[in-house]
């Protein structure tokens, strides 16, 4: 059974870096396609980015190129969301989510990470 | 970057009746279009795939249909663990993109 398990609630301050994590299991982690969703209070489901395991091969939605940066770690079947300085209006829910091709939906998704950012 | 609209922003249906959803693509999204159903608290759950395809354990009363510009999931007899929000989001071209949602409300 494919099962992705994302690290707890964050609470920081603006300014302050961020790495929030993915981990994969049941399934072989460097053959499917993890992508991040961020999901803003009251508001509805964006696209961030897609990393390919295998060969590291990352894209960026527009909206979020150089404001955030998406890695793996192949040793331990683990994909990084990582900020490197903090805003407020990073405040949201953000999944994790994996499909099998780069053409393909997310049949199976992290519970998600609260991201608070407050002063 | 192709956007996606869904229209109402909020159906109000009551139970056992029929709900139809749309989604339209501004342009051509071939028929690699996906929904997904989103509750409070709990991760998007993904209930067509290919348009048409349900996903595994997605009840017969989920349906998807359309390709190209033009989607719509329907739902055909609402339970009341139907009552959520859904997105269509397109998978044809980068980046991928959501529409805004549909709220099904009780009526």
């Amino acid at each position: 059974e494919v099962q992705l398990v994302q690290s707890g609630a964050e609470v920081k301050k603006p300014g302050e870096s961020l790495k929030i994590s993915c981990k994969g299991s049941g399934y072989s982690f460097t053959t499917y396609w993890i992508g991040w969703v961020r999901q803003m209070p009251g508001k509805g489901l964006e696209w961030m980015g897609i990393i390919y395991p295998g060969d590291s091969d990352t894209r960026y939605s527009p909206s979020f190129q150089g404001q955030v940066t998406i890695s793996v770690d192949n040793s331990i079947n683990t994909a990084y969301l990582q900020w490197s300085s903090l805003k407020a209006s990073d405040t949201a829910m953000y999944y994790c989510a994996t499909q099998q091709q780069y053409r393909a939906a997310s049949a199976n998704w992290g519970q998600g990470t609260l991201v608070t950012v407050s002063s | 970057e192709i956007e996606m609209t869904q229209s109402p922003a909020t159906l109000s249906v009551s139970p056992g009746e029929r709900a139809t959803l749309p989604c339209r693509a501004s342009q051509s999204v071939s028929s690699n279009l996906a929904w997904y159903q989103k509750k409070p608290g709990q991760a998007p759950r993904l209930l067509i795939y290919g348009a048409s395809t349900r996903a595994t354990g997605i009840p017969a009363r989920f349906s998807g249909s359309g390709s190209g510009t033009e989607f719509t999931l329907t739902i055909s007899s609402l339970q009341s663990e139907d009552f959520a929000v859904y997105y269509c989001h397109q998978y044809n071209n980068w980046p991928r993109t959501f529409g805004q949602g549909t709220k099904v409300e009780i009526k």
